[in-house]
């Protein structure tokens, strides 16, 4: 099955500055990979999405870049602000539909 | 429109008792999935519905949890009876389909503490 690894575990920026956070999936017919923010006490809410037929999307200060033939995907945060502070989950969608989520990058920006 | 409901938000119980958590999908999403989440750990897949129908529960210890999803709307995941390891964030997500790119929504969870 799956298996999604993300990296780093923990991340501080300063304020300003840009964060990146790196996951690798292994199961090439994973087609789907969204990235989800997760506050304290709240549930994980997604901020970005890529499928596999695009390499790059941006939404404003958030874009994710997929490299499907290295099978890695990476989350890139510009201009960071410190209500960007949370835990970010990387996540696969398999074949069989199901999501596979990395272990979380708890992200700090420093004012 | 409103989001996906969980309830309760919080619970505590003693080992060896019943408990049940409820959710209310976003309505019109007929996919519903029921999430544990451990400290410090991404969510994991317990069970997956289409409709009423369970799909993919290839992960839920059958042994002392069980689900429903009665006319393919709500959901009670059920866990009889609590270990001490069973403490965790319950998540509740929907979709309206799981097919494809189609966006999951997650509930606030329920944080369970067995005692």
């Amino acid at each position: 099955g799956e298996n999604v690894e993300q990296h780093p575990s923990t991340l501080s920026v300063q304020e300003g500055d840009s964060a990146v956070i790196k996951c690798t999936y292994s199961d090439s017919a994973s087609n789907y990979f969204p990235w989800y923010k997760q506050e304290l006490g709240k549930g994980p809410q997604l901020i970005i999405d890529i499928r596999s037929n695009v390499g790059e999307k941006k939404d404003q200060r958030i874009a994710v870049t997929l490299n499907k033939t290295a099978k890695h995907f990476s989350l890139h945060i510009t201009e960071t602000q410190p209500e960007d502070s949370a835990v970010y989950f990387c996540a696969a969608k398999d074949e069989t539909y199901k999501y596979i989520f990395g272990t979380g990058t708890r992200l700090k920006v420093l004012a | 429109e409103a989001g996906v409901v969980q309830s309760p938000r919080y619970k505590i119980i003693e080992k060896k008792q019943p408990v049940a958590f409820w959710c209310n999908p976003i309505s019109g999403h007929n996919t519903l999935y029921w999430y544990r989440q451990n400290l410090g750990q991404g969510p994991e897949l317990l069970i997956r519905y289409e409709n009423e129908e369970a799909v993919d529960d290839s992960q839920l210890p059958k042994d002392r949890f069980s689900a429903e999803r009665l006319k393919g709307v709500d959901s009670t995941l059920k866990i009889q009876p609590a270990e001490l390891g069973d403490s965790a964030v319950y998540l509740c997500a929907s979709s309206f389909s799981s097919q494809g790119g189609d966006t999951q929504y997650f509930g606030p969870g329920t944080r369970l503490t067995v005692l």
